[in-house]
């Protein structure tokens, strides 16, 4: 079975800091896939950023990166520069391959506040 | 990224009615979308997978009888609700997997927030 863990329910970050959100995964699949997204409070879920278990180099978009580290299972979340829009729940998803994962397992989510 | 369309955004309804919600992909085919159902600060939990042509997949636990999807197309899936009760009070959100990149990322809809009186 999948599972992810985000250990923890809130954060919180000035305004310009950088922060980074935690997650770790359990899979026995070889091939995956892990995603991040962003839910703020209008309940529209954002996709941020993927990393395919299989990519040697971490996942950048913009200010989101993720810090992949496979041998750990942790594909945390760093978000550089935080801004007042970046408040938000943030969550952790993991695909794996063959039927019935396809689908995505979330993880329990990180509430980021950033403060002014 | 992907656009997906979901609606209506809320609905208010009597217990016992039906109450239908629309996934779209606007700009994208997807031969599987998703439907989530997420509580009150909680995470999201898979209701169903739905299938472009052929039935819908459904989690433990959700009743196919009670969630009826149908995915008549490659840019459309919908999820009704009958005989809604006030349990059934929730936000359920869809989402669509883009096939093309081979990342299969879902994007998702902006969610509908059922309250059955």
């Amino acid at each position: 079975a999948q599972k992810i863990t985000q250990t923890q329910p809130g954060m919180f970050v000035q305004e310009k800091e950088a922060v980074t959100l935690d997650c770790t995964y359990d899979t026995s699949d070889q091939s995956y896939g892990l995603f991040w997204y962003k839910q703020p409070s209008s309940g529209e879920m954002i996709f941020l950023i993927y990393q395919g278990s299989y990519d040697e180099q971490n996942a950048t978009e913009g200010r989101y990166s993720l810090n992949f580290q496979k041998a750990r299972k942790s594909a945390n979340l760093v978000i550089s520069a935080s801004q007042l829009g970046d408040s938000a729940m943030y969550f952790c998803a993991m695909r794996g391959k063959g039927t019935g994962r396809r689908a995505l397992t979330f993880g329990s989510g990180t509430r980021l506040q950033v403060q002014p | 990224g992907a656009v997906v369309s979901q609606h209506p955004s809320r609905v208010i309804c009597k217990s016992g009615t039906s109450v239908k919600i629309e996934c779209r992909s606007l700009d994208f085919q997807a031969t599987t979308m998703f439907w989530y159902r997420q509580f009150p600060k909680q995470s999201l939990m898979l209701m169903a997978t739905s299938n472009e042509g052929s039935k819908a997949t459904y989690e433990q636990g959700v009743e196919k009888d009670k969630f009826l999807i149908n995915h008549a197309s490659l840019t459309l899936s919908t999820l009704t609700v009958t005989s809604a009760h006030p349990e059934d009070s929730s936000f359920y959100i869809c989402s669509a997997r883009e096939d093309s990149s081979g990342k299969n990322i879902q994007y998702f809809g902006a969610g509908t927030r059922l309250s059955v009186l």
